[in-house]
């Protein structure tokens, strides 16, 4: 059973870009919730998504924008990059019924120069 | 607001010495406490949860109490391995929330 997976490890982008990244959820899992890890700091929430629509939301600005298909699978995409976006981003899959337990994929590495 | 605080780290121990992460937080209502490792180039994973005062999570040696009266939920282990040096997340749920709030993260080495 494949667990969260994510795409690509490493990504290296210029100031200005756009980015987007890509999640697989854990096989039975039907919610996603993004997080960004800065160096040396624990994750802080960017949103989530079930039933193809954001639920919640952490504060992030507009840029960070994401999406659900139908798949349950899930895209974070972010405009406008600034250098304080370099971070790893993480993705976790839960079951709605015990969204609590939530499982990290090994997340994306995103360098902005 | 919702927030945790960790013991700063890193920490070094030797094998088999016994381990302490302090853990505080702050929320409203009554929170789920969990503690999440994450171990060199792998994602976070869960590694013992409590969602009620005066609950014991414990997992793979590990064991954590949920303490209302201190605001606390301290990690503890008895006899440390050299497989147990990794990053240690503290981290809660709101009641009603459908996220995690983490602390900073305890680096924890262990040398034979």
């Amino acid at each position: 059973d494949a667990g969260v997976t994510q795409s690509p490890t490493h990504l290296i982008k210029t100031r200005g870009q756009q980015v987007t990244l890509r999640c697989s959820p854990k096989s039975g899992h039907d919610t996603v919730s993004w997080y960004q890890q800065a160096l040396g700091q624990g994750p802080q929430f960017i949103f989530q998504y079930y039933e193809e629509e954001e639920r919640q939301r952490g504060n992030f600005p507009d840029r960070f924008s994401g999406h659900q298909f139908p798949n349950y699978s899930s895209e974070l995409n972010v405009n406008a990059l600034l250098l304080g976006d370099s971070a790893l981003y993480l993705c976790a899959s839960s079951q709605r019924t015990g969204w609590y337990e939530q499982y990290f994929g090994p997340g994306t590495r995103l360098t902005v120069t | 607001g919702d927030s945790v605080t960790q013991m700063e780290g890193p920490v070094t121990l030797s094998e088999e010495a016994f381990l302490t992460i302090n853990c505080t937080y702050t929320a409203t209502g009554y929170p789920s406490l969990f503690w999440y490792v994450q171990y060199p180039g792998e994602g976070l994973q869960l590694l013992l949860k409590a969602t009620k005062a005066d609950d014991k999570g414990s997992n793979k040696g590990f064991e954590a109490t949920y303490r209302k009266e201190t605001t606390s939920f301290h990690l503890e282990k008895g006899s440390v391995q050299v497989s147990d040096s990794a990053v240690y997340f503290c981290a809660l749920t709101s009641t009603g929330a459908n996220n995690l709030f983490f602390g900073t993260g305890t680096r924890l080495t262990v040398i034979p």
